[in-house]
């Protein structure tokens, strides 16, 4: 089955710096990669998602970049805030299911 | 809140127990998916429905497990006979297509002593 390997599964960054979390997939099929960010004690919460037919997309802090050719997306978190601790899971498309990575647990530091 | 709910958010059990979960979807939504999570984990695929219909159930979904959407709108996910190994976060999420968000409930956490 779909694989999404992610990484690093924690990162620590000051508060300010930028942070980045890589994912690589192998199934060639999946044209959807969204991105989850879930807090204690809560559902997962959508923050940004790409299709395959772009390579990048920006919302105010964040931006994801997706290389189909090399089977990689990336979010970039810029100017971190201390409410961004928590963790993040990317994910893509699978026929009609959502696949997650394991999630990378994100501490910004005072 | 017009967001997903689910009850209840905690749940725990003793082995052997039956355990059954709701989850209402956003009012428009089609699709309603359930998730399994375990610590450490990202969620994991257990089945979804369109409608009323059950489209795919994931190999994680044990014969112990049934799910229902009666009249497309809430769903029902029950565990039979629990197992320690059920002990996890049950999440349950709504789409209206299978190309847009899902969004996620708060999640019913299941302890099965």
């Amino acid at each position: 089955g779909e694989n999404v390997e992610q990484h690093p599964s924690t990162l620590s960054v000051q508060e300010g710096d930028s942070a980045v979390i890589k994912c690589t997939y192998s199934d060639s099929a999946s044209n959807y990669f969204p991105w989850y960010k879930q807090e204690l004690g809560k559902g997962p919460q959508l923050i940004i998602d790409i299709r395959s037919n772009v390579g990048e997309k920006k919302d105010q802090r964040i931006a994801v970049t997706l290389n189909k050719t090399a089977k990689h997306f990336s979010l970039h978190i810029t100017e971190t805030q201390p409410e961004d601790s928590a963790v993040y899971f990317c994910a893509l498309n699978r026929d009609d299911k959502i696949i997650f990575g394991k999630g990378t647990r994100l501490h910004i530091l005072p | 809140d017009t967001g997903v709910s689910q009850d209840p958010r905690h749940k725990i059990t003793k082995r052997g127990q039956n355990v059954t979960f709701r989850c209402d979807p956003i009012s428009e939504h089609n699709r309603l998916y359930w998730y399994r999570q375990t610590l450490g984990q990202g969620p994991e695929f257990l089945t979804y429905f369109q409608n009323e219909a059950q489209l795919e159930k994931s190999r994680l979904l044990s014969d112990r497990f049934s799910a229902e959407r009666p009249k497309g709108s809430f769903s029902t996910l029950e565990i039979q006979r629990t197992e320690q190994g059920d002990s996890a976060m049950y999440l349950c999420a709504s789409s209206f297509s299978v190309y847009n968000e899902q969004f996620f409930g708060p999640g019913t956490r299941l302890t099965v002593l």
